[in-house]
C-alpha cells in the first residue's frame, strides 16, 4: 500500500487558519474512522493532535480540528501561532498487509 | 510518570543487524509499535508487539527482516532489523499505543547510521 497523500507545504499568517488534506483510498482512510494527525517539530518526537478522525486528546488545544469526506482526511489549524509552524503527519488505519500508513508529511509555514 | 527510553546511536555496516532496545516505565499492558524516519524524511510504520502474547504485525515492506520482542520481567521491547542496507539510515522511535493507531507516548528515537 501506498502512503497517504499530503500537500508538502501549506502556509498562513498568524491568526489565519489552515487546512491539510490527507487522501486515501476506500481501504484506508475512506473505509474505517481512525484517522490520526501527527505534529513533529524539528528534532523531537511527534505529538498527536487528532485522533479517531476528529478527537483532541486532552491538552490539545481546540484549534485543531479534525475531519473526514470520503477518502479524504482534513485538519484544520485555527489562529495560528509561531509555535504552530512545524511538520503534520496524518494516519490511517488500512488493514491488509500493512494495516498502518502514515501520510508523506506537510511543512506549515506561518509566515 | 510514563517514559519510554531508548537505547542510543548505531552505525553498522550493510548487511549487518541492528538491536535498538525501548524500555517502558509508569505502564505496562499497552502495545508497542516501532516507527522509522529517514533523515528529511516521513513517519513510516514498521509493526507493533502485543505484550500479553508476543504476539506481532509487521509491515509488509520489513516482513523476513524485522522482529520486535519484549522482555516483560523488564518492560523492555526490542526491535531487530537484519541485513542492513544503506536506505535503513534513519530514527527508530518506539511508541505506546493506547487505541488503534494513536500513539500517546514516544521514545525520543535511536539514530541508526548503515555504512561501509
Amino acid at each position: 500500500q501506498s502512503a497517504l497523500t499530503q500537500p508538502r507545504s501549506v502556509s498562513g499568517s498568524p491568526g489565519q487558519s489552515v487546512t491539510i488534506s490527507c487522501t486515501g483510498t476506500n481501504s484506508d482512510v475512506g473505509g474505517y474512522n481512525y484517522v490520526s494527525w501527527y505534529q513533529q517539530h524539528p528534532g523531537t518526537a511527534p505529538k498527536l493532535m487528532i485522533s479517531d478522525v476528529h478527537k483532541r486528546p486532552s491538552g490539545v488545544s481546540d484549534r485543531f480540528s479534525g475531519s473526514k469526506s470520503g477518502d479524504t482526511a482534513s485538519l484544520t489549524i485555527s489562529g495560528l501561532q509561531a509555535d504552530d509552524e512545524a511538520d503534520y503527519y496524518c494516519c490511517s488505519y488500512g488493514g491488509g498487509n500493512t494495516p498502518i500508513l502514515f501520510g508523506g508529511g506537510t511543512k506549515l509555514t506561518v509566515l | 510518570q510514563v517514559q519510554l527510553v531508548q537505547s542510543g546511536a548505531e552505525v553498522k555496516k550493510p548487511g549487518a543487524s541492528v538491536r535498538v532496545s525501548c524500555k517502558a516505565s509508569g505502564f505496562t499492558g499497552y502495545f508497542i509499535h516501532w516507527i522509522r524516519q529517514a533523515p528529511g524524511q516521513g513517519l513510516e510504520w514498521m509493526g507493533w508487539i502485543n505484550p500479553y502474547n508476543g504476539v506481532t504485525n509487521y509491515a509488509q515492506n520489513f516482513q523476513g527482516r524485522v522482529t520486535m520482542t519484549s522482555d516483560t520481567s523488564i518492560n523492555t521491547f526490542y526491535m531487530e532489523l537484519s541485513r542492513l542496507r544503506p536506505d535503513d539510515t534513519a530514527i527508530y522511535f518506539c511508541a505506546r499505543s493506547y487505541s488503534n493507531i494513536d500513539y500517546d507516548y514516544w521514545g525520543r528515537g535511536a539514530l541508526v547510521t548503515v555504512s561501509s
